[in-house]
């Protein structure tokens, strides 16, 4: 799986966009870009992914750069409940293929 | 959306138990199962990844033998922690996928908290 590189932490005002970047400058072809976020004492949840489109569902937006090195994911109101590690993550959708978290990003939502 | 649930969701015991976690996914079949460790302040680190009706395969430096897997169901996993001791307090995650289904993504339980005295 490619490496990808986040910020170790960033903060947001709440009710503002909160914009989350990645780089994923050696993914593959056939590699995804999956975006996952941990709030402290729970499991990981998945927030959205794609290949080379923008994707948008309910709770983030996801823009991939035309050269897919890296990417964006934005929260377009974050409110304090968004607070969470936000985990970039790069992969073939294929069977079987574990997830490799790396540090992620820290992002503190403030009032 | 999939739901995975893990039981129980915190544990204290006394060093020498053994104790065992459940993974559930709840309205698909999980024909994959992975095992996930966390320790304070640091990232997911996997175990192990569990196929349904076969041996789980353990990630380098995994005791297979004191983390046992079963995945005897499509809905089902667990992780047993023989012999627990303090070394082995941590935050337990697993995740559910189906591989006939590929482009879903993987969907995680909310982990289970360890703590051994």
């Amino acid at each position: 799986d490619a490496k990808t590189t986040q910020p170790t932490s960033m903060d947001c005002a709440e009710g503002r966009a909160a914009n989350l970047p990645c780089n994923h400058s050696t993914i593959s072809g056939n590699e995804y870009v999956y975006w996952y976020r941990q709030i402290h004492s729970q499991g990981p949840q998945y927030i959205i992914h794609g290949l080379k489109n923008n994707e948008t569902n309910e709770m983030a937006s996801l823009i991939i750069t035309e050269d897919r090195k890296s990417s964006t994911l934005i929260l377009p109101h974050a409110t304090l409940r968004d607070t969470a590690v936000y985990y970039c993550i790069v992969r073939v959708a294929d069977a079987g293929n574990m997830l490799t978290f790396g540090g992620g990003t820290r992002l503190m939502v403030k009032p | 959306g999939a739901v995975v649930s893990q039981h129980p969701s915190w544990v204290i015991c006394k060093s020498g138990t053994s104790v065992k976690i459940e993974c559930r996914s709840l309205d698909f079949q999980a024909t994959t199962m992975f095992w996930y460790r966390q320790f304070p302040k640091q990232s997911l680190m996997l175990m192990a990844t569990s196929n349904e009706g076969s041996k789980a395969t353990y990630e380098q430096g995994v005791e297979k033998d004191k983390f046992l897997i079963n995945h005897a169901s499509l809905t089902l996993s667990t992780l047993t922690v023989t012999s627990a001791h303090p070394e082995d307090s941590s935050f337990y995650i697993c995740s559910a996928f189906d591989r006939r289904n590929s482009n879903q993504p993987q969907h995680f339980g909310d982990g289970t908290r360890l703590s051994i005295l």
